[in-house]
């Protein structure tokens, strides 16, 4: 289980280019989240799918974000046009189900920076 | 709106010692409260939870108490290691199953 693999690590951008994280899931999760850390703000929920579909994206900040999920074990979350105001930690998670019986999967994170 | 509050961003122990880590909540829905361990260029990684029906629970040097009256809970660790070096972070879990609000973290520091 090679567990759940974001790229790239790090991403430095100019502001107006668009950004593109990825995400796999670990292999036979039905639940996806994603996740941007700041020092203000903590880790805040941007967007939640099962099985594939969007179910909660209450979190996305505004539409320069969107994510999608185009088969059952990737993910992408694209910026566009990316901001100085984006710059954070984003995380990936996966989990089988929800709920307190399945604790979330975390990636390594894309340090985005925003310049 | 945080709804899960973390007010010690950075706590300092000696090794062997206890860590006391402390979470205040808003949401008085909330089901289970969970702690997640990060360490540097990781992902969280779960560490342990409670029930909302319950006070405490424990797991090896890891326990959990939960006060609903005050909506604040606390992580215990004993003894603490140079291992447990890591930020930690506390989460609730609402009725819907699946948002978990986070705090925005304490950074644990375990001197030798």
């Amino acid at each position: 289980d090679a567990g759940v693999i974001q790229s790239p690590r790090h991403e430095v951008t100019e502001m107006g280019q668009e950004v593109t994280l990825r995400c796999k899931l670990i292999s036979g999760h039905n639940s996806l989240f994603w996740y941007r850390q700041t020092m203000m703000r903590g880790l805040e929920l941007l967007i939640y799918f099962n099985n594939n579909v969007p179910i909660d994206d209450s979190g996305m900040p505004e539409d320069r974000f969107s994510a999608k999920m185009p088969n059952a074990s990737f993910s992408t979350l694209k910026i566009q046009p990316s901001e100085p105001r984006d710059s954070a930690v984003y995380f990936c998670a996966s989990s089988l189900g929800t709920g307190v019986q399945s604790p979330l999967h975390f990636g390594n994170g894309t340090r985005l920076t925003v310049t | 709106d945080q709804q899960v509050k973390q007010n010690s961003p950075s706590l300092s122990v000696q090794e062997g010692r206890i860590s006391i880590l402390n979470c205040d909540y808003t949401n008085s829905m909330f089901d289970y409260f969970l702690w997640y361990k990060k360490y540097p260029a990781e992902g969280p990684t779960f560490l342990i939870s409670i029930s909302s029906i319950k006070d405490k629970n424990e797991d090896g040097r890891f326990t959990v108490f939960l006060n609903k009256s005050a909506k604040h809970l606390s992580l215990h660790i004993v003894p603490s290691q140079p291992g447990d070096s890591a930020v930690y972070f506390c989460a609730g879990l609402g009725s819907n199953d699946y948002k978990l609000s986070f705090g925005a973290g304490t950074t644990v520091t375990v001197r030798a």
